[in-house]
């Protein structure tokens, strides 16, 4: 499936780099989310952006900073991170029409391993 | 609250035989249901959705039926196959809420 695309696939990053995660909806839709799946716990809903507006943030550390420049493309800068932050990240996007009943598209994720 | 309840896995089963996967749900509100797929090394796809009592979502094989009065959702196939070891979620969504996952089950199949 390529509606949801999201790069790069696998990082390994430094607790002291910066690095982007990316992720590009090609299905039109008007609100995006990031997750974090980690080990043996369940997923955790991020942030959530429509319309470009971010309108949920749940209580991320601010060492995660998303961007959000256009309906189609979502970042994650990620900076200073630790090893518990190693996990797949999911990006999602969906179309809000008001209803609340929307479906969730989800990309591949991007593996994360912070040594 | 939302929330979903899954049957605790993983789940082991032999190629061909039939396989349920139980979940059940507490919303506020009329939710929509779905059973996501997440395989070795993937995101999640979606692989089926209801929207409304009594709705039968199906995809490769995979049924579920919106059972609102026994609040589930259970997700059935009759032959599963190799090509089917992955992470099942069930999820429900209701107007203005989160999408809600269960924890996930693991299915293996074996040869």
């Amino acid at each position: 499936e390529t509606g949801v695309t999201q790069t790069p696939r696998h990082l390994v990053m430094g607790m002291t780099n910066k690095k982007s995660l990316k992720c590009e909806q090609h299905l039109g839709h008007n609100a995006m989310y990031w997750y974090k799946q980690s080990a043996k716990k369940p997923l955790e809903l991020m942030f959530v952006y429509n319309f470009k507006e971010q309108t949920e943030n749940n209580s991320v550390p601010s060492r995660f900073s998303p961007e959000c420049p256009n309906s189609s493309h979502l970042f994650l800068h990620l900076h200073t991170l630790q090893p518990e932050d190693s996990a797949l990240y999911l990006c999602a996007s969906s179309q809000d029409e008001g209803r609340g009943q929307e479906t969730q598209y989800f990309g591949p994720g991007t593996r994360l391993l912070v040594l | 609250g939302n929330s979903v309840t899954q049957m605790e896995g993983p789940v082991t089963l032999s190629e061909e035989a039939f396989l349920t996967i139980n979940c059940t749900y507490t919303a506020t509100g009329y939710p929509s249901l779905f059973w996501y797929v997440q395989y070795p090394g993937e995101g999640l796809q979606l692989l089926l959705k209801a929207t409304k009592a009594d709705d039968k979502g199906s995809n490769k094989g995979f049924e579920a039926t919106y059972r609102k009065e026994t609040t589930s959702f259970h997700l059935e196939k009759g032959s599963v196959q190799v090509s089917d070891s992955a992470v099942y979620f069930c999820a429900l969504k209701t107007s203005g809420s989160r999408l809600t996952f269960g924890e996930g089950t693991q299915l293996t199949v074996n040869p």
